[in-house]
């Protein structure tokens, strides 16, 4: 079947590092990305998207690149700090509807 | 409110017991999800209202599970019949309009079924 995945379930790494969380797609149909963060106890919470007509997209301090000829995308977080730390969940979207992948907890050691 | 409310935030009740969950989405938000979230897991969806009606319910498990939105807002999750595997995390979100975008999610009813 179709899903939506993580390669790494734990990410650690030092504070002021640059982090690099992964994730695969299988449905070609899916043409909206997104990246959420979730604290522990709390809800996810966006950071960034994008569409299947772009490849790379910027925010402040987080890029997400998608790459279609091989069905992946990945989140990179800039500086990494402590309060990064959290659940990251990429979601793959087809006629409005957010699949979530697993997660990938990420730990930044100060 | 100035985000998604969701109540209660914790609920424990009993095997074969009927359970209701509001979602309170931001005023205004056109489109209202409905996802369940077991532990060490991503949220799975259940339903998602287009203003007051389901434009997609086909993450319901089962006949057990029904949502309402009567007047576009408030919404309630309804699960008859509880049973011990229905216990998780029962996350709601909004967004704006029924186009792609940002959901803005609550943090969520716990449930556990004992």
């Amino acid at each position: 079947g179709e899903s939506v995945g993580l390669h790494l379930p734990t990410l650690s790494v030092q504070e002021g590092d640059n982090s690099i969380i992964n994730c695969a797609y299988s449905n070609s149909a899916s043409d909206y990305f997104i990246w959420y963060k979730q604290e522990s106890g709390k809800g996810p919470q966006f950071i960034i998207d994008i569409r299947s007509n772009m490849d790379k997209r910027q925010g402040q301090r987080v890029t997400v690149l998608l790459n279609k000829t091989v069905k992946h995308l990945s989140l990179q977080i800039a500086a990494t700090q402590p309060g990064d730390s959290a659940v990251y969940f990429c979601a793959e979207t087809r006629s409005y509807i957010p699949t979530f992948g697993r997660g990938t907890s990420l730990i930044v050691h100060p | 409110g100035a985000g998604v409310s969701q109540t209660p935030s914790n609920k424990v009740t009993e095997k074969g017991k009927y359970v209701e969950l509001r979602c309170d989405p931001i005023s205004g938000h056109t489109a209202l999800y409905w996802y369940r979230q077991s532990l060490g897991q991503g949220p799975e969806f259940l339903i998602y209202f287009q203003g007051t009606g389901a434009a997609d319910d086909s993450g319901l498990p089962n006949d057990r599970f029904f949502a309402v939105r009567p007047e576009g807002s408030v919404s309630t999750l309804k699960i008859q019949r509880t049973e011990r595997g229905d216990s998780a995390v029962y996350l709601c979100a909004s967004r704006r309009t029924g186009e792609d975008g940002e959901l803005f999610f609550g943090e969520g009813s716990r449930l556990t079924v004992l």
